[in-house]
Parts: C-alpha cells; structure tokens; sequence
C-alpha cells in the first residue's frame, strides 16, 4: 500500500536558520503531495501542495519540489522565525488508493523548535 | 468564518461509557472525514464519507461507528470506551472538484478524548 516516510524529529534550529524536512513516500498510481502544518493545540492546515512532477508548490517561505525520480517531497525554508514552532507533516493521495482517492496518507509528523 | 468545528473540545470517559464527537462543516464540502493522532503514529483514518447518508471503514475503524444524516454534519460514536481510545480525534472536510484526490482537506482544531 501507500506510505510517507518523513525524517524523525524534533528538530531545533536557531532562527534565521536554513529548514529541510526530508519525506519521500511509495504509491500505487501517480499521486498528489501535500505539507500539513500543526500549531500547538490546532487542527492541521495545509501548507503546500503539489499534483504533478516537477511542481514546486510554495507558502510563507516554504517550498517543495515533487520529484517523481527519487519519489520525494523534500520541505525548505532559507530563514525559519520562532512562530514556525510546529509539527510539520507530509501527505499523499492517490488516485488508486485502496476503497476510493479521497484519503489521505500521513507522514508520523517532524516535530520542528526554532529558539530566538 | 468557522470552517470545521468539533465539539467536544475535551472530554474524559470511563471505560464502557459511550459518547458521541460531533463534527460540522459550513463549507459546503462532500467529503468528510475522521481521524485519530497518536504519539508517534501520525493521523490515522478512521472512517471517512463520501456524501450524505454515505460512510466507509478507514485504516482504523474497529470499535467506532459514524453517522452523517446531514451533508454538513459527521457524528463519529465509540459504543463502549476502551483505554486505547485515548486520543485525540480530528475532523476534516473537503471539496469534490474533478478528481477528488488532489483536493486539500480542511481540519477542526480536534477533540482530546481520554478513557480512564
């Protein structure tokens, strides 16, 4: 079946620090790849996404490249703040996935801390 | 601008006791969905609709029931709580535009459950 795998966390950065968040993931069809993002005590909002290769879906700095070659997903920002403290999850959905395409499949979540 | 709202917020139950999380969403959405997050595990379906008076089994689905009898709202029931029901539960919704599967999904801010 489908999978995410993200890179374990937490990650601390100093701010102003350069951000990479790897994910790579394996799918059955041709997949649409998403970041989530989750405050302390919120719900998961979208950050980015992207439905083809070679996009690079973009938001508030941060950006990700769908790479169908090497099946990743890679998150990057050049200077991360404090207010980026957040768990970061990366996500798929596929056309082909199990009973129907409308699930998406998680990443376990990183666990970013930027200190001032 | 409410978008999805969960109720409750925070509740604690013993075991055998059943309750019901109530899930609504004002956008208009087809889609709706439930999820746990656990520790280390990432957000996890548990069943998940497709429209009104339509709902299927997610990746997690045993010791859960769900209801949606109204396009808007999404009732997600445990019958008779266990300890491994803690958690906290996640609603989400979304838009059926074309192809369903790369269409982000919208989150509540969750609700904590804990099951002495």
């Amino acid at each position: 079946g489908d999978s995410v795998t993200q890179m374990e966390g937490p990650v601390t950065l100093s701010e102003e620090a350069f951000l990479t968040i790897n994910c790579t993931y394996t799918a059955t069809g041709y997949p649409s790849l998403f970041w989530y993002v989750q405050y302390p005590g919120e719900g998961l909002q979208l950050l980015l996404k992207a439905t083809k290769a070679d996009d690079k879906g973009s938001n508030k700095g941060f950006e990700a490249t769908y790479r169908k070659e090497t099946t990743s997903f890679h998150l990057e920002k050049g200077s991360v703040q404090v207010s980026d403290s957040a768990v970061y999850f990366c996500a798929l959905s596929d056309e082909y996935s199990g009973a129907g395409s409308y699930q998406l499949t998680f990443g376990k979540g990183t666990k970013l801390s930027v200190i001032p | 601008n409410a978008g999805v709202t969960q109720t409750p917020k925070f509740r604690v139950l013993k075991t055998g006791q059943s309750m019901t999380l109530l899930c609504a969403q004002d956008m208009n959405h087809e889609y709706m969905y439930w999820y746990r997050q656990d520790p280390g595990m990432g957000l996890r379906l548990i069943h998940y609709s497709v429209g009104e008076g339509t709902t299927a089994k997610g990746e997690v689905p045993d010791g859960y029931n769900v209801s949606r009898l109204k396009k808007q709202n999404f009732l997600l029931g445990l019958e008779s709580a266990a300890p491994s029901q803690t958690s906290v539960y996640f609603c989400a919704s979304s838009y059926q535009k074309g192809q369903a599967y790369n269409q982000p999904q919208h989150f509540g801010d969750g609700t904590r459950l804990s099951i002495l």
